[in-house]
């Protein structure tokens, strides 16, 4: 099974700051990481596939990048609607398909 | 518009049975996989399983293997998720979720609503 892990656990963010959230896998996933967003009592929703494309009606402030296996989620200019709890997940090597932690953005 | 549909809410007791429902519409039910994926109580998301609707091919996290049945019918475009003895900790939300390509696991793009499951005694 792939660990993925997320960091930090909480993030305290000021509007129209940016916001950069990490996401470690435990071995190689290459490019099948994506990036969800979920608000309280809602289903979650697709941000980024493949890493870095942006899933349709996606925001361009928001944006996918990876290092070896090192992925990131920056958001640009947090906007209101953006405080949210943040998943990565790997679909590289499965069953089972993992899920990180989970990252709470959180008003600063 | 392409969509997943969850039945209601439900409240067992333990010891017993559920089955509960995710119905797809809006695209070609049979060739994308569908995920079923568990969030309990202020707690992250876990994948359960997986199914291919067009020939039932299930998939099954170890963890929720033997815990569980998952199955499909593409006649009426529906994907179960089964338990034959509840616990009080199966208690959760449970998603259900399509990926986005045609007969690749990939990332999920559409989501179901929910079905928020209580089990108490």
């Amino acid at each position: 099974e792939i660990v993925m892990t997320q960091s930090p656990a909480t993030l305290s963010v000021s509007p129209g700051d940016r916001a950069t959230l990490s996401c470690r896998a435990g071995q190689s996933v290459r490019s099948n990481l994506a990036w969800f967003q979920q608000k309280p009592g809602q289903a979650p929703r697709l941000l980024i596939y493949a890493s870095s494309t942006r899933a349709t009606g996606i925001p361009a402030r928001f944006s996918g990048s990876v290092s070896g296996t090192d992925f990131t989620l920056t958001i640009s200019s947090l906007q209101s609607e953006d405080f949210a709890i943040y998943y990565c997940q790997q679909y590289n090597d499965w069953p089972p398909l993992t899920f990180g932690g989970g990252t709470k953005v959180e008003i600063k | 518009e392409v969509q997943l549909v969850q039945s209601g809410a439900e409240v067992k007791k333990p010891g017993e049975s559920l089955k509960i429902s995710c119905k797809g519409s809006g695209y070609s039910f049979s060739n994308h996989w569908i995920g079923w994926v568990r969030q309990m109580p202020g707690k992250g998301l876990e994948s359960m399983g997986i199914i291919y609707p067009g020939d039932s091919d299930t998939r099954y996290s170890p963890s929720f293997q033997g815990q569980v049945t998952i199955s499909a019918d593409k006649s009426i475009t529906t994907a179960y998720l089964q338990w034959s003895s509840l616990k009080a900790s199966d208690t959760a939300i449970y998603y259900c979720a399509r990926t986005m390509t045609p007969e690749l696991v990939d990332a999920f793009d559409i989501w179901g609503q929910g079905t928020m499951v209580t089990v108490s005694s």
